[in-house]
């Protein structure tokens, strides 16, 4: 079945230490999405790509990091920077739209990070 | 912030009768999408409704839009328990391509 999928569900970090969340599709959607979520505040876009090789900082980009290798795959890393990491990770991907409409998002069943 | 807001935060009805959730936001948008989500899961998406229409339906969902008034709401019909979980908002700006911007969600708990 085409999906999303988003692993590990649950991760526990020491502080000072990086960790990759995995986002892997197989929609053959061109663009993907990190969003942050936590309680009693939505969703915060962290970083998107709309093409392989390409992805742009969104509302809370310090502190992570991204790349966009592959179509399919969009690995999220929180780094050691990023002062309060504890929180949900979900990751989306889209149909590339026209400037004029973003489609409906597809998403994970998230990440959650979670800093001892 | 393009964020919408929703109101009411938390909303909690018996089962049977209809739940109408309100989103407003601040700028012009190409469409307004409503999505759902269970409790520690992800966003599943509900509904679109772009910027020249007025009104949609699906199932027992109805959405209607006012763009004068920057604001949405939400109607489910005939509510279920199952139907229990937070609903958000996204809006997708004209000045910004591919993305989309969420509230911060209601909580609806439907009781037996």
């Amino acid at each position: 079945d085409g999906g999303i999928t988003q692993s590990p569900k649950y991760l526990f970090r020491k502080e000072g230490q990086n960790v990759t969340l995995s986002c892997e599709q197989n929609l053959n959607h061109d663009a993907m999405y990190w969003y942050r979520q936590d309680p009693g505040q939505g969703l915060r876009l962290i970083y998107y790509s709309q093409i392989v090789n390409d992805f742009q900082k969104g509302d809370i980009a310090e502190g992570y990091s991204v790349s966009r290798e592959k179509k399919e795959s969009f690995p999220l890393t929180v780094t050691s920077a990023q002062k309060n990491p504890t929180a949900f990770y979900l990751c989306a991907s889209s149909i590339l739209g026209s400037r004029l409409n973003t489609g409906e998002l597809f998403f994970g069943e998230g990440s959650r990070l979670t800093v001892l | 912030s393009q964020q919408g807001e929703e109101d009411p935060q938390a909303l909690s009805i018996q089962e049977g009768e209809n739940a109408t959730m309100n989103c407003s936001y601040k700028t012009s948008i190409n469409n307004l999408q409503w999505y759902r989500q269970n409790s520690g899961r992800g966003l599943v998406h509900l509904i679109l409704i772009r910027s020249n229409e007025r009104e949609k339906h699906s199932g027992r969902l109805r959405v209607t839009l006012d763009t004068s008034k920057k604001s949405s709401s939400l109607l489910i019909t005939a509510s279920r328990a199952a139907d229990t979980a937070s609903y958000f908002c996204a809006t997708d700006p004209q000045t910004e391509a591919n993305n989309l911007f969420f509230g911060t969600g209601t909580r609806l708990t439907v009781i037996p």
